[in-house]
């Protein structure tokens, strides 16, 4: 199937400090890849859709100038954590839809846990 | 609105035991339903998937019915095997875009 990788796979940082977090996918082109943020024992909640070239589309309560994202190629996503906090400390996944798929199925990277100290 | 709720775990079973896990949903429309399973240290697969009522998804064993008038999306398989242990995921989409997921099941089977 097709692979999606993230990097890195954890990261610890300091209270003020931004964190990015790349998705890409290995053997398809994604013209749409999506992050969510999964806390302990809760489901993936989706944070932010992102197309290829355009700006990211945020879900309710997600703040935008918080979580940047960039999906500036049709094989790489960003996911920058600006100014992190402990509260921001989670399990960040993100997938990728493969642009002609006839069906819209999504394929995950592997997660990317991020600790704010 | 639309939200899965999912068996808690966490289950662990003895090899060759049978397995279910509940899914119930929530949802506006009509949505296509998913079963998608984590192994450790990999991202999720899906594992199956069902788009209409009373379809059966079904891979490596497993099976999941679609049944509209229970709202329900059960997974079982009838002899689970260690390779089995993971975390299962049961979710919904409805339209091109969003996945709801359910809190995930984590399965251990012991030798």
């Amino acid at each position: 199937g097709a692979v999606v990788s993230q990097h890195p796979s954890w990261v610890i940082c300091k209270s003020g400090t931004s964190v990015k977090i790349e998705c890409r996918s290995l053997d398809f082109q994604a013209t749409t890849m999506f992050w969510y943020r999964q806390f302990p024992k809760q489901s993936l909640m989706l944070m932010a859709t992102s197309n290829e070239g355009s700006k990211a589309t945020y879900e309710q309560g997600v703040e935008k100038d918080k979580f940047l994202i960039n999906h500036a190629s049709l094989t790489l996503s960003t996911l920058t954590v600006t100014s992190a906090h402990p509260e921001d400390s989670s399990f960040y996944i993100c997938s990728a839809r493969a642009s002609r798929t006839s069906y819209n199925e999504q394929f995950f990277g592997p997660g990317t846990r991020l600790t704010v100290l | 609105g639309n939200s899965v709720t999912q068996m808690e775990g966490p289950v662990t079973l003895s090899e060759e035991a049978f397995l279910t896990i509940n899914c119930t949903y929530t949802a506006t429309g009509y949505p296509s339903l998913f079963w998608y399973v984590q192994y450790p240290g990999e991202g999720l697969q899906l594992l199956l998937k069902a788009t209409k009522a009373d379809d059966k998804g079904s891979n490596k064993g497993f099976e999941a019915t679609y049944r509209k008038e229970t709202t329900s999306f059960h997974l079982e398989k009838g002899s689970v095997q260690v390779s089995d242990s993971a975390v299962y995921f049961c979710a919904l989409q409805t339209g091109a875009n969003n996945l709801f997921f359910g809190t995930g099941t984590r399965l251990t089977v012991i030798p």
